[in-house]
């Protein structure tokens, strides 16, 4: 069954600073992941995924994930954080066996920028 | 204009009520959700339909039944409310056949139930 883990319940950085955010799968078949941010009182948006090419993709204000086959690991990064990317993060992957459209959610990590 | 809509935003209700949760998408989408997002904000799955039908059904209780009179809406009707109930309900769409199943999902802003 596939699976995605969010190690840390809470990432904690300063303005300026780079940022991850790890998130690590378990596939049976290719991997296609995917990063979502929810704002306090609002529903999820799609920042960025992975389907196939190249290991690091570059998604919306700023992000980018490396993914890593060997590690299984789909890291969100950004190099320098700002106060409004505080949020709650996801990590997904996507269930193709299920017609793909079954997506399955990490826990999530809630990422606090300090000014 | 809102790509996905959800109504009611908030429900407030008493335990063993009935009620209906309606979403709308206006993004051409062949494929609709519907997620509950627990007090520890863990997100899961419910339902998935593509074009009108049912192809995710996931441990859900038989209160629940989903409800798609075409492609860009997704109701979801609760029957017989219980305290568990209480949570966010998302709903979300994306291109699901065309794209291979892995089109960008996007979410409703939520309805935010209450069973008191």
């Amino acid at each position: 069954a596939q699976s995605v883990a969010q190690p840390e319940d809470q990432v904690n950085v300063a303005e300026g600073n780079p940022l991850t955010v790890k998130c690590t799968y378990s596939v049976s078949g290719n991997p296609y992941l995917f990063w979502y941010v929810q704002y306090p009182n609002r529903g999820l948006q799609f920042l960025l995924k992975y389907i196939t090419g190249d290991n690091l993709v570059k998604g919306s204000y700023g992000f980018e994930a490396e993914f890593n086959k060997s590690q299984t690991s789909f890291h969100l990064k950004k190099p320098s954080a700002l106060v409004s990317d505080s949020a709650l993060y996801f990590c997904a992957v996507r269930d193709i066996g299920t017609g793909g459209f079954k997506t399955i959610f990490g826990a999530g990590t809630r990422l606090f920028v300090k000014a | 204009d809102t790509a996905v809509s959800q109504t009611p935003k908030y429900l407030v209700t008493q335990m063993g009520n009935d009620k209906s949760i309606k979403c709308e998408q206006n993004l051409g989408h062949d494929t609709m959700y519907w997620y509950k997002q627990d007090s520890k904000k863990f997100l899961k799955i419910m339902f998935s339909y593509n074009n009108k039908e049912l192809i995710i059904n996931e441990t859900v209780p038989n209160r629940f039944s989903p409800k798609s009179p075409d492609k860009a809406h997704l109701n979801l009707h609760i029957n017989s409310l219980e305290l568990g109930d209480s949570a966010v309900y998302f709903c979300a769409s994306s291109q699901g056949s065309l794209a291979g199943g892995l089109g960008t999902q996007y979410f409703g802003p939520g309805t935010r139930l209450l069973v008191l």
